[in-house]
């Protein structure tokens, strides 16, 4: 059964960039999209975006200026930079997989989600 | 983007008892390929959320058969046909249809 981990940075300063990698574990990266959701304390999910294991990517309008997402197939993660972050990008941050040849169905395997807090 | 709004908000139920959640989109997620790409996901407390259905009606696999999803266009509906303790939490619709992809607001289910 394929497992994703989040890692990186607990704690963040303003202005700064929010960086977080996923490995994913039990099974290959290749063949699927994989996905960013986060979700402030509190409130509901908000997309971020996602990539192709080949290394397509689309993100949120609302985040675009701000979002990079890449893949390492050689290390089976794939990564999120989120710049200029301000207190409003606190959140859970989870990585998730996405379909074989879609989004569009969501995401049927989650990470436990990392904590990211903006302050400084 | 399109707006999900789920109700109600709040759920208090019956253990045995059925339980509906409501979905409606501000616009037709029905896709140009024919597909209707509304989902449903299941958080538990302190849990990661989990896909329970996906394209309106079809259930993951291990979700229990008591969850049923219907609907279609802008209108959709989540149904436990018996809550059990375990189905305790906040209940997420998202469309799949017109970028960028979003969510409702969620529904908390709780037992009274």
């Amino acid at each position: 059964q394929v497992q994703l981990q989040e890692s990186g940075p607990g704690l963040v300063k303003p202005s700064e960039t929010l960086s977080l990698t996923c490995t994913v574990s039990s099974g290959s990266i290749s063949s699927y999209y994989w996905t960013w959701i986060r979700q402030p304390p509190g409130k509901g999910l908000e997309w971020i975006g996602y990539i192709y294991y080949s290394g397509s990517t689309n993100c949120s309008p609302s985040l675009k200026s701000r979002v990079t997402i890449s893949v390492d197939t050689s290390k089976n993660q794939f990564s999120l930079k989120l710049s200029s972050v301000t207190a409003a990008d606190t959140a859970v941050y989870y990585c998730a997989r996405g379909g074989a040849g879609t989004t569009r169905n969501g995401m049927d395997v989650w990470g436990q989600g990392t904590t990211v807090t903006v302050s400084s | 983007d399109v707006v999900m709004t789920q109700s109600p908000l709040s759920l208090p139920v019956t253990l045995g008892q059925p339980a509906s959640i409501s979905c409606r989109s501000s616009q037709s997620l029905v896709y140009s390929d024919g597909n209707t790409y509304l989902n449903w996901f299941q958080q538990r407390p302190g849990q990661s959320p989990r896909r329970l259905i996906y394209k309106v009606s079809n259930r993951d696999s291990g979700v229990p058969d008591r969850f049923s999803g219907s609907g279609s266009g802008t209108d959709f509906t989540l149904k436990i046909s018996r809550v059990e303790a375990e189905d305790v939490g906040v209940y997420y619709c998202m469309q799949g249809t017109h970028w960028p992809w979003t969510f409702g607001q969620g529904t908390k289910v709780e037992i009274k």
